[in-house]
């Protein structure tokens, strides 16, 4: 089945505790994207890649890094995360250009930052 | 201050009435994106357009671009509970660069 895996779902963690959400898709899809999602602000976007070993930035990157060593693989490393990333955060990725083509989401990960 | 404004923010209708919901911006995108997102799920696209002034129909839904590229609009006809979720817009830069707006949470009641 093609999809867009997301671990862990749920994650609740401390201060400065660093973490990664892994994102994986198998689809062979060269755009793969990092979103969260806050109440009344949308989704945001975090980093983008178009390729392997391509990554920019997206609206909101600061206080997270992120990397794509695989087409498949598109993890997203919180170095030290603060209470203000608490959110849900989405995984997507797509074939081509994405602004043209369909983007397919991950089911989402639930973070809280104590 | 989102780049792209999403209105309104929350409707609430009867089953058969029609709605609008408005996506603009002062800033000129290469496309534009509609998607609906179900609680608990990733959103889902509905629809691309590309071409100012272009009009893409999905059944009971009409989308609309702008001529100039900077709001679109959706539409929908006949309401049906089924239609109830969150509807995002989202501008895209580049084609690569994505803006989402801050959503609409839609409520058709039976």
């Amino acid at each position: 089945e093609a999809q867009v895996t997301q671990n862990p779902r749920y994650l609740i963690t401390v201060t400065g505790k660093k973490l990664t959400v892994t994102c994986s898709q198998n689809m062979n899809h060269e755009y793969m994207s990092w979103y969260r999602q806050d109440p009344g602000l949308g989704l945001r976007q975090i980093y983008y890649s178009m390729n392997v070993e391509v990554t920019d930035k997206g609206d909101v990157p600061e206080g997270y890094k992120v990397s794509r060593k695989e087409k498949r693989n598109f993890p997203l490393i919180l170095e030290s995360p603060s209470p203000n990333q608490t959110s849900l955060y989405f995984c997507a990725s797509s074939f081509g250009v994405a602004g043209n083509n369909e983007q397919y989401f991950g089911p989402g990960t639930r973070l809280t930052v104590t | 201050t989102q780049l792209l404004e999403q209105s309104p923010q929350f409707l609430s209708i009867q089953e058969g009435e029609n709605l609008t919901v408005y996506c603009n911006s002062s800033s000129v995108f290469s496309s534009l994106q509609w998607y609906r997102q179900e609680p608990g799920e990733g959103p889902v696209l509905l629809v691309t357009v590309v071409t100012g002034g272009e009009v893409k129909k999905l059944k009971r839904l009409t989308f609309q671009f702008g001529d100039a590229r900077k709001d679109s609009s959706l539409h929908i006809t006949a309401a049906q509970p089924g239609d109830t979720g969150l509807y995002l817009c989202a501008g895209i830069y580049n084609f690569n660069k994505f803006y989402f707006g801050s959503g609409t949470k839609l409520n058709v009641k039976p």
